[in-house]
């Protein structure tokens, strides 16, 4: 069965500092992956998700995440953060054909003013 | 406005005293699927379904029942609560089949069990 990783569990930033979090998966063969983000009190939103093509995928808000195939990763990234990015963030991936998604336990971010 | 719809938003029970949390999406698709989320373990699953009467157990099946009579609705009942069942519940949807569909989640139903 597949798994997936998010080895930062709390990471604080000050504003306009640059955010990666990483995130590893454990499937050999075709993913679908998926950042979401779940602000305080609020539901999970989809941040981006990447299935084919380009790597590189940008998402909303200003956030992008980089599929790694040869490393398993798709860390996600963010040149400049905000105080209103303060959430938690959770990699997800679906394995195959699967309808299953998996989640990571996820990155609590904190960003100070 | 699409939408996945959880009730209720709060919900304190007792032991042993059965529950229902409704869950219901009008986006017309075909799975929907619970989670719990409990802190530094992220989310995980407790059921599934691909579709009206076909349900399958997640990774933590154990103490909750689900029925899919209808496409719309996907209650979660809890026969028995206990104390370890109190959590934060969400019910997600989206369409089955087309492997990079989102889910689209409810608000959530923060549990507790005394």
């Amino acid at each position: 069965a597949q798994s997936v990783s998010q080895h930062n569990h709390h990471v604080i930033l000050s504003e306009a500092a640059s955010l990666e979090l990483g995130c590893n998966y454990s499937y050999g063969g075709t993913v679908n992956l998926f950042w979401y983000v779940q602000y305080p009190g609020q539901h999970l939103q989809l941040l981006l998700k990447y299935f084919s093509g380009d790597p590189l995928v940008k998402g909303i808000k200003g956030f992008e995440a980089e599929f790694i195939k040869s490393k398993f990763s798709f860390n996600l990234r963010k040149p400049s953060v905000q105080w209103s990015d303060t959430a938690e963030y959770f990699c997800a991936v679906k394995a195959g054909t699967a309808s299953k998604l998996t989640f990571g336990t996820g990155t609590r971010l904190q960003v100070t003013l | 406005e699409a939408q996945v719809t959880q009730n209720p938003r709060y919900l304190i029970t007792v032991t042993g005293k059965k529950l229902t949390v409704t869950c219901s999406q009008n986006m017309n698709h075909e799975y929907m699927s619970w989670y719990r989320q409990d802190p530094g373990l992220g989310l995980r699953q407790i059921y599934y379904s691909m579709n009206v009467e076909v349900t399958d157990k997640g990774d933590v099946p154990e103490g909750y029942k689900v029925s899919r009579k209808e496409k719309r609705n996907f209650p979660l009942i809890l026969e028995s609560p206990s104390p370890n069942q109190t959590s934060l519940y969400f019910c997600a949807s989206s369409l089955a089949g087309s492997y990079n569909s989102p889910l689209h989640f409810g608000n959530g139903t923060r549990l507790t069990v005394t």
